[in-house]
C-alpha cells in the first residue's frame, strides 16, 4: 500500500518567490493536514482539510494557503517567501479518530 | 490553546538501560495523546496512542506510556533500550475525538550507545 506521498522532496527558492508543495494521502483518507517543522523543533500545525473544506488553521500568516482536490490530494502554497520559511513541510492524512500518517516531507530552503 | 512540554531535550543511554521520557500537556478538556518517533532520515511514525480506557498504553517495539490525568502527563517508557532506538521522540496531543490538528512538543533526541 502506498503511504502518504509528498513532492518535491527538496526545494530551493529565493526570498520573495512563491512555492507549491503537493501531497497525496493514503487511499481512502479524506483528511489532510499540513505541518511545518523547523530544525530542532516539533512540527507546527498549519492547516487541516476534510472533504475539500478547511477545518482548521494554525497561527501562520496569510502568505500560507492550501486547498484540497476532489481526489483528496492537497497543495500548500506559500507566497513571498522569507528566510524563516525554511523548514521541513509535512503532510499527514487520517481518518477520524485514527492515527495520522505522515509523509517524508518536503525540505524547503529559502536563500 | 493546548500546549505540550517535553523537558528532556537530549538523552544519552547505554544499551539495556531503562528509558522514561517526560511529557506534560496543558488543556482542561478531553484529549487524545500520542507518541511519535522519527528515526534518522525517516518519516514520523506512531509509537502509541491514548484515546480512552486503560491509561497504560502499550505500543510497538516494547514502548509503553501511562496517562495520568491528574498530572496532565503521558510519559513514555521502555524497560531496556536498544541501539536501534536512537531517534527523536515527539509527544503530541489533540482535542478529543480527532487525530488531526496535532500539537507537538519540541521533541527529545535519544542517543543509545553500545
Amino acid at each position: 500500500d502506498a503511504g502518504v506521498t509528498q513532492s518535491p522532496t527538496h526545494l530551493i527558492k529565493t526570498r520573495g518567490q512563491h512555492v507549491t508543495l503537493r501531497c497525496s494521502p493514503i487511499s481512502g483518507h479524506k483528511s489532510v493536514s499540513w505541518y511545518q517543522q523547523v530544525l530542532g523543533q516539533g512540527p507546527q500545525f498549519i492547516f487541516q482539510y476534510y472533504e475539500k473544506e478547511e477545518r482548521g488553521r494554525g497561527n501562520f500568516p496569510d502568505r500560507f494557503s492550501a486547498r484540497q482536490f476532489p481526489n483528496y490530494s492537497s497543495e500548500l502554497n506559500v507566497n513571498a517567501l522569507l528566510l524563516g520559511d525554511s523548514a521541513l513541510y509535512l503532510c499527514a492524512s487520517s481518518e477520524a479518530r485514527v492515527e495520522a500518517f505522515f509523509g517524508q516531507g518536503t525540505r524547503l530552503t529559502v536563500v | 490553546a493546548q500546549s505540550v512540554s517535553q523537558h528532556n531535550h537530549h538523552v544519552i543511554l547505554s544499551e539495556a538501560a531503562s528509558l522514561e521520557l517526560g511529557c506534560n500537556y496543558s488543556y482542561g478538556g478531553t484529549v487524545n495523546l500520542f507518541w511519535y518517533v522519527q528515526y534518522p532520515g525517516q518519516h514520523l511514525q506512531l509509537l502509541l496512542k491514548y484515546f480512552s480506557g486503560d491509561p497504560l498504553v502499550k505500543g510497538i517495539k516494547g514502548f509503553e506510556a501511562e496517562f495520568i490525568k491528574s498530572k496532565f502527563s503521558f510519559n513514555l517508557r521502555k524497560p531496556s533500550v536498544q541501539w536501534s532506538d536512537t531517534a527523536e521522540y515527539f509527544c503530541a496531543v489533540t482535542r478529543g475525538g480527532t487525530a488531526s490538528k496535532l500539537t507537538f512538543g519540541t521533541g527529545t533526541r535519544l542517543q543509545v550507545t553500545l
